[in-house]
């Protein structure tokens, strides 16, 4: 079964870190580009990074950039987001998905996600 | 980036009936336009790509339409597994976006 799981979130404080992880199974996850998709409670859907099968290339959405990094470990078929000086604005529920062998794809695996809530 | 924009945001329609969602998009997309379905604490699911190409799976009364800068989703006959929130994203230019989704309920 394809399908990626997504762990790590939790209750962090403002200026606090977390590291969220997706382990993939069912397909071939070191040829795919991943990306992070995060959902505020009730709010619509928001990319927020994406990285190449080979970890070359990563990209960010302004709103995180410089506080967020993205890393995979291919050989434990693992996806990774470390979040740092975390802030109210940043709660939310983070997915993991792919977007097959072009990171401008639609992202045709989802996970459930990990709820990721920042408050004092 | 490009704005996505859904409406309505509230759909109401009784089972066995058509439902019309909309998604326009702040400037063309040509037709790099996808429709997600999502239920209450479970992932997106794939519906259509290409705007109007259902997924693997994806039964035939769903069906898209439209490019440039409108778009739309119809479900032909509603079944109760067809309440949900539906997202519509734009892949044709970095990053890509999502509309704010629209709930489409029982009447």
């Amino acid at each position: 079964e394809v399908q990626v799981v997504e762990h790590g979130g939790g209750l962090v404080q403002p200026g606090g870190s977390l590291r969220l992880s997706c382990v993939a199974s069912g397909f071939t996850f070191n040829n795919y580009w991943m990306h992070w998709v995060r959902q505020a409670p009730g709010k619509g859907l928001v990319w927020v990074s994406r990285i190449n099968s080979d970890s070359t290339s990563s990209s960010y959405a302004d709103s995180v950039k410089g506080r967020f990094t993205i890393s995979r470990d291919n050989a434990k078929n693992t996806l990774y987001l470390q979040l740092n000086t975390l802030r109210a604005e940043d709660t939310a529920v983070y997915h993991c998905a792919s977007s097959g062998h072009y990171s401008m794809d639609p992202f045709d695996i989802w996970g459930q996600g990990t709820m990721v809530t920042v408050s004092s | 980036e490009i704005v996505m924009t859904q409406s309505p945001a509230t759909l109401s329609v009784s089972p066995g009936e058509r439902a019309t969602l909309s998604c326009r998009a702040g400037q063309s997309v040509s037709s790099n336009l996808v429709w997600y379905q999502q239920k209450p604490g479970q992932a997106p699911r794939l519906l259509i790509y290409g705007a109007s190409t259902r997924a693997t799976g994806i039964p035939a009364r769903f069906s898209g339409s439209g490019s440039g800068t409108e778009f739309t989703l119809t479900i032909s006959s509603l079944q109760s597994e067809d309440f949900a929130v539906y997202f519509c994203q734009q892949y044709n230019n970095w990053p890509q976006t999502f509309g704010q989704g629209t709930k489409l309920e029982i009447k």
